[in-house]
């Protein structure tokens, strides 16, 4: 079974458009992440999700919205898209927000902004 | 803000043999974790090893354990027996307890690009 998941594994689309990343855990997890890897691979953190509020927000244009309908999910929102927002991003989750829980991580999302 | 630099951007290793990926870190806290994560060409993010800044004891998982050197900011991966399943690239990662006052979350380095040379 896989423990976190992500929806689509490609996204390909115009400048301008509105998207969105879904991503779910099943690992009963109580905070979950965005991260995004540039084309150079480096990760940082966007978001990261604990008991459905948001508890930190990097310096990510508002342009992007994470939202949460349940301690499972946690999707990524992201209006107007420009070139530069091509990257992988991807979910992660840990137990709690605590530095001492292991984070996992989804398979990320390829997207492709043209 | 805490920083993590990974010095080597490609190594190169032959099959069977030993290879060691380096890390430093910055920070100014005194408890704190610190993780190898693999990435293969899947993309997959996969745990490797993790260590808790307050243990003496070097982490060790099968093939792989760490070097942590807590005063000098240290924190190598070594891989004994390299297989060529090993071939992706590495991230050295740090997390502090969170402050509340803004980066949480994962610091990674840039990475290291390991080949496994049959």
């Amino acid at each position: 079974d896989t423990a976190v998941s992500q929806t689509p594994k490609y996204l390909v689309t115009q400048m301008g458009n509105d998207k969105s990343i879904k991503c779910e855990q099943n690992l009963g997890h109580d905070t979950m992440y965005w991260y995004k890897q540039d084309s150079k691979k480096f990760l940082k953190i966007m978001f990261s999700y604990n008991n459905k509020e948001l508890i930190i927000n990097e310096t990510v244009p508002n342009r992007f919205s994470p939202k949460s309908p349940d301690k499972a999910h946690l999707n990524l929102h992201i209006n107007s898209l420009e070139l530069g927002d091509s990257a992988v991003y991807f979910c992660a989750s840990s137990q709690g927000q605590g530095h001492r829980e292991t984070q996992y991580f989804g398979p990320g999302t390829r997207l492709l902004v043209l | 803000a805490q920083t993590v630099t990974q010095s080597q951007p490609e190594m190169s290793v032959q099959e069977a043999e030993t290879v060691t990926l380096s890390c430093t870190y910055d920070t100014s806290e005194s408890d704190y974790y610190l993780f190898w994560y693999k990435q293969p060409p899947s993309r997959q993010m996969i745990l490797v090893i993790r260590q808790e800044a307050y243990k003496q004891q070097n982490a060790t998982e099968n093939r792989f354990s760490v070097n942590f050197q807590k005063a000098a900011k240290s924190f190598s991966l070594k891989i004994s027996d390299s297989q060529l399943g090993d071939a992706a690239m590495y991230f050295c990662a740090y997390r502090a307890p969170y402050s509340g006052g803004g980066a949480d979350g994962l610091t990674f380095g840039k990475g290291t690009h390991l080949i496994i040379q049959p």
